[in-house]
């Protein structure tokens, strides 16, 4: 089964400061990815997705991610962070062919201090 | 117009009571789902329906049962509640079923469950 690490449990950043969060996955096949988040109370929203083509996606607020496929990764950037952006950021991998069985990082919570 | 709405929002309860949690989705998806992210925040996918058809079911106790009466329906009943139940669902629905791929999930609001 496949799995996907996110290696940053917390993070802390100031305003202005430009963020990377990891996520690894586990599987050697063809995936869409995904990050979402989930501001403080509520539900998880789509931050950006990668299902093919430029390894570079974009999302909203600012922020985007890199596909590595040679290092089984996807991490999401952000080059200046805002306190609005505190929030609990989650990677998330669904595996293809098949029905989609998407498989969540155990998340990061990053916190913005104004 | 909220796309996935689930109910209730919250929901306390004795543990060895039985409940349910609905869920609804007007984007005329195929596929719905439920998920459960414990205190942690982690999330698990628990069960998977297309067109009313159980696709995914993960080891979840048998005293979890979803039901889908449509598609754009999914509840979800728990029996005899366990203190270990306590916990957020999220249902989810997405555009396309079987063979799918370049899809994503839409998520409802959760419902906190807490079990005393």
């Amino acid at each position: 089964a496949q799995s996907v690490s996110q290696h940053n449990h917390h993070v802390i950043l100031s305003e202005a400061a430009s963020l990377e969060l990891g996520c690894n996955y586990s599987y050697g096949g063809t995936v869409n990815l995904f990050w979402y988040v989930q501001y403080p109370g509520q539900h998880l929203q789509l931050l950006l997705k990668y299902f093919s083509g430029d390894p570079l996606v974009k999302g909203i607020k600012g922020f985007e991610a890199e596909f590595i496929k040679s290092k089984f990764s996807f991490n999401l950037r952000k080059p200046s962070v805002q306190w609005s952006d505190t929030a609990e950021y989650f990677c998330a991998v669904n595996p293809l062919p098949g029905y989609q069985k998407v498989t969540f990082g155990t998340g990061t919570k990053l916190q913005v201090i104004p | 117009d909220t796309a996935v709405s689930q109910t209730p929002k919250y929901l306390v309860t004795q543990m060895g009571n039985d409940k349910s949690i609905k869920c609804e989705q007007n984007l005329g998806h195929d596929t719905m789902y439920w998920y459960k992210q414990d205190s942690k925040k982690f999330l698990k996918i628990m069960f998977s329906y297309n067109n009313k058809e159980l696709i995914i079911n993960e080891t979840v106790p048998n005293r979890f049962s979803p039901k889908s009466p449509d598609k754009a329906h999914l509840n979800l009943h728990i029996n005899s509640l366990e203190l270990g139940d306590s916990a957020v669902y999220f249902c989810a629905s997405s555009p396309k079923g079987q063979g799918a791929v370049n899809t994503e999930a839409f998520f409802g609001q959760g419902t906190r469950l807490t079990v005393v």
